[in-house]
């Protein structure tokens, strides 16, 4: 198993609310990553961040904003959520943001938004 | 467009069958990685395999590279029920991040 946690795991929630998805790891690893899913369906890169103080906009438009004030922590916050936010939200790491290295993923959070 | 694209999208198998994953890109890449998400998980690395390297093995998985028809195949020998997943190839390039595929959900049934 990955060193790698996200919480909550299940969250449901009205329209307009705040929400902060939490990720940590501790392997040290600078690369950190946000992917959304929907069942069934591919991944899609939200947000990535290649260390402290670092935060990048991935391929897929998000409302989403995320933070990365220490090296073990990549948090992704949703200002007001909508039903269009419901998803399955995974994070990810790795050592290097060379290509050669492996993406260990936490367990994800199943997002709905009521 | 996506860069890697699984076939088929779903497969189902006998328990002791063999099951091959095909996943085809568009550009050129440097490697390959393999992975898999169990239902309702994160995904697991399974595999990576360089654009300079044809086959690679791992315990029961066997995967082929052919840059020149940008394609690779993923094959699990004597399949299992815990061998129930989705699977998804994730192609990578210099300076820039994975693209994963759409995956292939296998069932193995006992």
């Amino acid at each position: 198993e990955a060193d790698i946690y996200q919480t909550p795991r299940y969250l449901v929630i009205g329209t307009g609310k705040k929400i902060t998805l939490e990720c940590s790891q501790t392997m040290g690893h600078d690369k950190m990553y946000w992917y959304q899913q929907d069942p069934g369906m591919e991944l899609h890169l939200i947000h990535y961040s290649y260390g402290v103080n670092s935060t990048e906009k991935g391929d897929l438009s998000s409302e989403s904003t995320v933070s990365r004030i220490r090296t073990e922590h990549f948090p992704l916050t949703l200002e007001s959520a909508r039903p269009s936010h419901t998803s399955q939200y995974l994070c990810a790491s790795s050592e290097s943001a060379e290509s050669d290295y492996e993406q260990y993923f936490g367990p994800g959070t199943r997002l709905t938004v009521t | 467009s996506q860069q890697g694209e699984e076939d088929p999208q779903a497969l189902s198998i006998q328990e002791g069958e063999n099951a091959t994953m095909n996943c085809s890109y568009k550009t050129s890449i440097i490697n390959l990685q393999w992975y898999r998400q169990n239902s309702g998980r994160g995904l697991v690395h399974l595999i990576l395999i360089r654009s300079n390297e044809r086959e690679k093995h791992s315990g029961r998985l066997r995967v082929t590279l052919d840059t020149s028809k940008k394609s690779s195949s993923l094959l699990i020998t004597a399949s299992r029920a815990a061998d129930t997943a989705s699977y998804f190839c994730a192609t990578g390039n210099y300076g820039q991040n994975f693209v994963f595929g759409p995956g292939t959900r296998l069932s193995v049934l006992p």
